[in-house]
């Protein structure tokens, strides 16, 4: 099956500073990809769906100055956390899918942990 | 928008027995649905899907069962086994082609399989 990979899988981070995930599809083109958070023992949010050439659509009420979402190529996409809080750690996943193939499955990847001190 | 209903919470089984997730959905134009393993610290796996042209698909110990009319969805694991044990998250969407398709997830339903 379809691979997603995530870096970094863990990292810590002073309150402030920025943070970027990356998110590559490793053996298709991902034309859209989207972007999750996970609260402790909570479901997966959607935070925004990138297609490929165009910009990242948000969901309400996540801030598209905030989370940084670029959908560099057909097997890239990556998430800033910018001035990075507390309030902002998470686990952070993305998933790809292949519009082209017709398919409805999005494929995970392993998530990041994100920790700001 | 869709709203994705998911029990119980938590569930815990002896290893050999029988496992039952269900939900329910709320938006009838759904057609897509999708269920997700998740082990601690990792991404959801898909595990299986069905679309609402059936009424059942089976892979080996795994099953999933839809009732479009009473729009809810199950999934059936068989013969548990401690490496069952993880977070189950069933989803649904509305998939009319093109780049608009959002999964709405349920909250989880957290299995252990004891020995």
């Amino acid at each position: 099956g379809a691979v997603v990979s995530q870096h970094p899988s863990r990292v810590i981070c002073k309150s402030g500073t920025s943070v970027k995930i990356e998110c590559r599809s490793l053996d298709f083109q991902a034309t859209t990809m989207f972007w999750y958070r996970q609260f402790p023992k909570k479901s997966l949010m959607l935070m925004a769906t990138s297609n490929e050439g165009s910009k990242a659509t948000y969901e309400q009420g996540v801030e598209k100055d905030k989370f940084l979402i670029n959908h560099a190529s057909l097997t890239l996409s990556t998430l800033t956390v910018t001035s990075a809080h507390p309030e902002d750690s998470s686990f952070y996943i993305c998933s790809a899918r292949d519009l082209r193939t017709g398919s409805n499955e999005q494929f995970f990847g392993p998530g990041t942990r994100l920790t700001v001190l | 928008g869709e709203n994705v209903e998911q029990h119980p919470s938590t569930l815990s089984v002896q290893e050999g027995d029988s496992a039952v997730i269900k939900c329910t959905y709320s938006d009838s134009a759904s057609n897509y649905f999708p269920w997700y393993k998740q082990e601690l610290g990792k991404g959801p796996q898909l595990i299986i899907d069905i679309r609402s042209n059936v009424g059942e698909k089976k892979d080996q110990r795994i099953a999933v069962t839809l009732n479009k009319t009473a729009k809810h969805f199950s999934l059936h694991i068989t013969e548990t086994q401690p490496e069952d044990s993880a977070v189950y998250f069933c989803a649904a969407t509305k998939y009319s082609g093109g780049s608009n398709y959002k999964l709405t997830f349920g909250k989880g339903t957290l299995l252990t399989v004891n020995p």
